[in-house]
């Protein structure tokens, strides 16, 4: 199957620090891609969609000030944490549909923040 | 009511048995339907993709997607330890946003 590629995959910063994390589509082109936000034993929710060459569009209580999107490519997209507070730390998994968000998307390897 | 609903568990079954897993969905315009598992502290991996209504099979797991009753299923044949996981359900009208469960937490026990 495609394979999207997420970096880091944990990640320990110190409150008021900024982190950004990548991910890469590999082997295929993302127009789009998602950015979800797991809490423990909890379903996925998602933050906001990552779009090639236009801004991010965030759900509702998301701040996008906070939660900094930027698709750089059709095959990158990164969310930066910036000054991270303990209520951030979280798994962040990013992931791509294969084809514009019609068919399966696939997963990053998630990653998992802890400020402390 | 949420979009998608599942129930969470846990689901504690021994080595070899059949595992039966749901999802039941308000939406009837959801076309696309998707399970996947995941470990602990990793990304969900897809399992099983179908489209519209039927069974789909793939070694050991068959999806199945009943769309007059909005209601999917997944079976695990011969359920091994590595089995072990959440298991998501996922869908979509084919436009941009997914629609997640809650997710199954599944143990095989050997």
């Amino acid at each position: 199957g495609a394979v999207v590629s997420q970096h880091p995959s944990w990640v320990i910063c110190k409150s008021g620090t900024s982190v950004k994390i990548e991910c890469r589509s590999l082997d295929f082109q993302a127009t789009t891609m998602f950015w979800y936000r797991q809490f423990p034993k909890q379903s996925l929710m998602l933050m906001a969609t990552s779009n090639e060459g236009s801004k991010a569009t965030y759900e509702q209580g998301v701040e996008k000030d906070k939660f900094l999107i930027n698709h750089a490519s059709l095959t990158l997209s990164t969310l930066t944490v910036t000054s991270a507070h303990p209520e951030d730390s979280s798994f962040y998994i990013c992931s791509a549909p294969l084809r514009g968000g019609r068919t399966e998307a696939f997963f990053g390897q998630g990653t998992r923040l802890t400020v402390v | 009511q949420k979009e998608v609903e599942q129930d969470p568990g846990p689901l504690s079954v021994p080595e070899g048995a059949i595992v039966s897993l749901n999802c039941t969905y308000s939406n009837s315009a959801f076309q696309y339907f998707m399970w996947y598992r995941q470990y602990s502290r990793k990304g969900p991996e897809l399992l099983m993709y179908t489209y519209s209504s039927g069974n789909k099979e793939d070694g050991r797991f068959t999806a199945q997607v009943d769309k007059s009753s909005k209601y999917i299923s997944l079976f695990i044949r011969d359920s091994q330890p590595s089995d072990s996981a959440t298991y998501l359900c996922a869908m979509s009208d084919g436009g941009n946003q997914f629609y997640f469960g809650t997710g199954t937490s599944l143990t095989v026990i050997p």
